[in-house]
């Protein structure tokens, strides 16, 4: 079984700053991988990075990276340059080899402020 | 591309009544195709994966004949709601993987259905 904790209900940060969100999760595969998804008001779900957790080098894409640290089971994800168009939901979630179906922590609700 | 289209976006039934939801891979093939349930202010609940041309696999707790699948082709998967409640309103959500893509390729997923049964 899969489980994805994200403690942070609730983030907030200036527009150009940076934010980090925390994310742990526990699987006993030795195959998976993980993701960050944003949903804007919209509700509409958007994939933000995505890590092979057979990868030691952490996922990057603009301004969104990742600190994957495997042995911790954690898996932030950091925005630099924040945008006012970055407020959104986050979820982190998992995927593994054998269940074939993503399992998502209860999400991070960020504010970006002017 | 990978674009996935969910109709209704909102949906309003009386108690009693079903209602259908579509979930279409508008650009691609897709054998599987997850549908979810979301609470406000709540995570995604995976209810169950829908396989073309075959049964779908409920996960513990859903009702399977209170929560009707069917993936009849590899465009499109439905969800019916059947005997609608109030407890059953809520936002559900729908996502497909590409046939061309492996296990773990990222999801597609709907703009998701908000239900309201009155």
């Amino acid at each position: 079984a899969q489980t994805v904790t994200q403690s942070q209900p609730e983030m907030s940060v200036q527009e150009a700053e940076t934010v980090t969100l925390s994310c742990t999760y526990d699987t006993s595969e030795s195959d998976y991988y993980l993701f960050w998804y944003k949903q804007p008001p919209s509700r509409q779900m958007i994939l933000v990075i995505r890590q092979e957790a057979y990868k030691q080098q952490n996922a990057t894409e603009n301004r969104f990276s990742v600190n994957f640290q495997k042995a911790a089971k954690s898996f932030s994800l950091k925005i630099s340059d924040s945008q006012l168009g970055d407020a959104a939901m986050y979820f982190c979630a998992s995927l593994s080899g054998t269940a074939s179906k993503l399992t998502f922590g209860t999400g991070t609700r960020l504010q970006v402020t002017l | 591309g990978a674009v996935v289209s969910q109709h209704p976006s909102w949906v309003i039934c009386k108690s009693g009544t079903s209602v259908k939801i579509e979930c279409r891979s508008l650009d691609f093939q897709a054998t599987t195709m997850f549908w979810y349930r979301q609470f406000p202010k709540q995570s995604l609940m995976l209810m169950a994966t829908s396989n073309e041309g075959s049964k779908a696999t409920y996960e513990q707790g859903v009702e399977k004949d209170k929560f009707l699948i069917n993936h009849a082709s590899l465009t499109l998967s439905t969800l019916t709601v059947t005997s609608a409640h109030p407890e059953d309103s809520s936002f559900y959500i729908c996502s497909a993987r590409n046939l061309q893509g492996a296990y773990n390729s990222p999801l597609h997923f709907g703009n998701g259905t908000r239900l309201t049964v009155t």
